[in-house]
């Protein structure tokens, strides 16, 4: 069975300060891992999946496979980043691709 | 190009009734999921829908049940609602397929069960 763990329900930050957002899994195939956000109000959204090891927002997330982490990170914290930041494992069933969540971290950045 | 849509935005329900929660697929896609988020938890897999056939499930009961309309649009079910079922109820829509396709998630239906 997959495990998404994300250890903190809140992390708190002045803007301008680095961001680490953790995420550990455990899965015994080959993970797929995504961070998904929500804004204020809005729904949830792909903020980024590791195959693309594209740089969204500022953010990066790197697989680490020897530490099972896919943790995000921002050098510098805008007011806008603040927002609810779900980490998530895709796995392929053998007819269906589901998400498996963690419990996510709200993000606050202050001024 | 039109996002996933969920109807109604939220509803009260008591306990042993049944509930039906609609879902309108973005355009151009032909799978469906549906989750379930309990207060201060992520999003757990409920079932997924592909060309109207269910083809996964999560660890939920028969009690909760779906339908995938040739349209592509869904519908989740659930009968004899327990307290417990009062969550968010979100849908997502891609491209079905072997591979991982982006989901795009509907603004969720909100159900209180008392």
């Amino acid at each position: 069975a997959q495990r998404v763990t994300q250890p903190e329900k809140l992390l708190s930050v002045f803007k301008g300060a680095p961001v680490e957002l953790k995420c550990n899994y455990s899965y015994s195939g080959s993970p797929e891992l995504f961070w998904y956000v929500q804004y204020s109000r809005q729904r949830l959204q792909l903020l980024l999946r590791h195959i693309s090891r594209e740089s969204i927002k500022g953010f990066t997330a790197d697989l680490n496979k020897g530490e099972t982490s896919f943790h995000l990170k921002k050098p510098f914290a805008q007011e806008e980043d603040s927002a609810m930041y779900y980490c998530a494992l895709s796995a392929y069933t053998g007819t269906a691709s589901k998400l498996t969540f963690g419990t996510g971290t709200r993000l606050q950045v202050t001024l | 190009e039109t996002g996933v849509t969920q109807s109604p935005t939220h509803l009260i329900k008591t306990r042993g009734q049944q509930v039906t929660l609609r879902c309108s697929s973005q355009s151009g896609h032909n799978t469906v999921s549906w989750y379930q988020q309990a207060l201060g938890q992520g999003p757990q897999f409920i079932f997924q829908y592909y060309r109207e056939e269910e083809n996964g499930r999560g660890n939920f009961p028969p009690r909760f049940s779906g339908l995938q309309f040739p349209n592509y649009s869904s519908e989740l079910n659930v009968n004899a609602l327990e307290l417990d079922d009062s969550a968010l109820y979100l849908c997502a829509s891609s491209l079905g397929g072997r591979t991982y396709n982006e989901q795009f998630f509907g603004p969720g239906t909100r159900l209180t069960v008392l």
